[in-house]
């Protein structure tokens, strides 16, 4: 069964603080890695598709890296602020990659950023 | 914002009953998609889509189809509802398989 794990599992930060968080996915016949941000009572929002090792993709303060190699890819907000909090989603597709574009996703980051 | 809409957007219903919840998208992509979200769960494929009359099933397939007549619409059926089907069901779309997916508002759903 192919599995997608990140971690931590929620995080806590004060406002200001630099954080970062971790997407583990199955090595082998890579294809693309997603990252989406998701608000309460919201639907997930797109940040990333990454698809090349060493990758690396910037939206704002948000930014990511990607090492197919070893399978993980690395978020990092910058000073986050209030309205960063969210759960932040990874997700691959799995193989064989005609199958509709369907992916699996993890179980997210909840990040909660206290004024 | 891809114009993704679903209807009901949120539902109350009996067990035993069939309940169908619909996806319309204006994009004319190709590919849709239904998900649950439940809590320790994240979002779980249920069934997807990859073209007109063209449907497989996803990871948590069980006590649901789905039809697809249309490029622009997707149904879910529960045919029988259960309170284990009580969730919320996400429809995303994309135009191609290493594209990112675009989500619907959710349609809440509770059975009693």
């Amino acid at each position: 069964i192919l599995n997608v794990e990140q971690s931590p599992q929620s995080l806590h930060v004060q406002e200001g603080d630099s954080t970062n968080f971790t997407c583990s996915f199955p090595s082998s016949n890579f294809y693309a890695l997603h990252w989406y941000r998701w608000e309460t009572a919201k639907s997930p929002e797109a940040l990333f598709v990454m698809t090349l090792n060493g990758d690396e993709k910037k939206k704002g303060r948000i930014s990511a890296t990607l090492n197919t190699k070893e399978g993980y890819s690395y978020l990092y907000i910058k000073g986050s602020q209030p309205e960063d909090s969210a759960t932040y989603l990874c997700a691959f597709p799995p193989p064989p990659y005609n199958q509709g574009g369907k992916l699996i996703f993890g179980q997210g980051t909840e990040l909660s950023v206290k004024p | 914002d891809a114009g993704i809409t679903q209807s009901p957007r949120h539902k109350v219903t009996e067990t035993g009953t069939p309940v169908t919840l619909r996806c319309h998208q204006t994009e004319n992509h190709r590919y849709m998609y239904w998900y649950r979200q439940d809590p320790g769960h994240g979002l779980r494929l249920i069934h997807y889509s990859y073209g007109v009359k063209d449907t497989d099933k996803g990871e948590v397939s069980d006590g649901y189809s789905v039809s697809r007549s249309k490029t622009e619409d997707f149904l879910l059926t529960l045919e029988s509802a259960t309170s284990s089907q009580t969730s919320v069901y996400f429809c995303a779309i994309s135009g191609e398989t290493r594209e990112t997916q675009y989500f619907g508002p959710g349609t809440r759903l509770l059975v009693l």
